[in-house]
């Protein structure tokens, strides 16, 4: 079983400050997802990480893929409280299966 | 059209009745997924169908009985439920046949069992 490690637990920051959130793991990943869940909804894939060192950018959303495979990162520029949810990583594996981190939950404050 | 709809949005019942969760997706996806999501707890799967076969049951309690009638809807039949089973029940739908599957979700079923 692989455990997704994701950090911190909640995050409460203003509107306009940077943040990172990392998922981590003991093993190494196969590819990783970030998803991002709004209160009230269900989550919402944002990426897929598949390559080491590998570097993807939503808008202000810019996702780091451990060198190793084993961490990863989320950065986010200037937040605004669109941002707020709960980010989960989360890694496919055999198809239909996924393990999930616990999610960081962050509230941006206006 | 949302891709995936999830019914009711939010349910109460108490501990001798029978209710289902219903989902559907209009994406043309071949697999389907129920999870519970509790509080401070990752996503905890519970079924999957994919080319309406069930291929996994994670040991889920059998008061929790999945249907799939076809690859466009899932239902979760529920009965004689545990206050501990008040969570939000969230359905998925992927492809099902890609090597990176990606999820997508329904808005969830917020339960709670008196």
């Amino acid at each position: 079983t692989q455990l997704l490690e994701q950090s911190p637990q909640f995050l409460s920051i203003q509107e306009g400050e940077n943040l990172t959130v990392y998922c981590n793991s003991s093993s190494v990943f196969s590819s990783l997802q970030w998803y991002r869940q709004e209160p009230g909804e269900g989550p919402v894939l944002l990426v897929t990480v598949v390559t080491g060192g590998e570097v993807k950018k939503l808008k202000r959303l810019t996702f780091q893929f451990g060198d190793a495979r084993k961490d990863s990162s989320l950065h986010i520029t200037a937040a605004q409280p669109g941002d707020t949810g709960l980010y989960l990583c989360a890694e496919p594996y055999n198809f239909n299966k996924f393990y999930f981190g616990s999610g960081t939950k962050l509230n941006v404050k206006p | 059209e949302t891709g995936v709809t999830q019914t009711p949005r939010h349910l109460v019942m108490g501990m001798t009745n029978k209710k289902s969760l219903k989902c559907e997706q209009h994406l043309g996806h071949n697999a389907m997924y129920w999870y519970k999501q509790s509080a401070k707890k990752p996503l905890e799967l519970m079924f999957v169908y994919n080319f309406k076969e069930q291929t996994e049951n994670n040991s889920v309690p059998s008061r929790f009985s999945p249907e799939c009638p076809n690859s466009s809807h899932l239902f979760l039949h529920l009965h004689t439920l545990q206050p501990e089973d008040s969570a939000l029940y969230l359905c998925a739908s992927s492809q099902g046949d890609r090597e990176y599957e990606k999820l997508f979700f329904g808005s969830g079923t917020q339960l709670s069992v008196l």
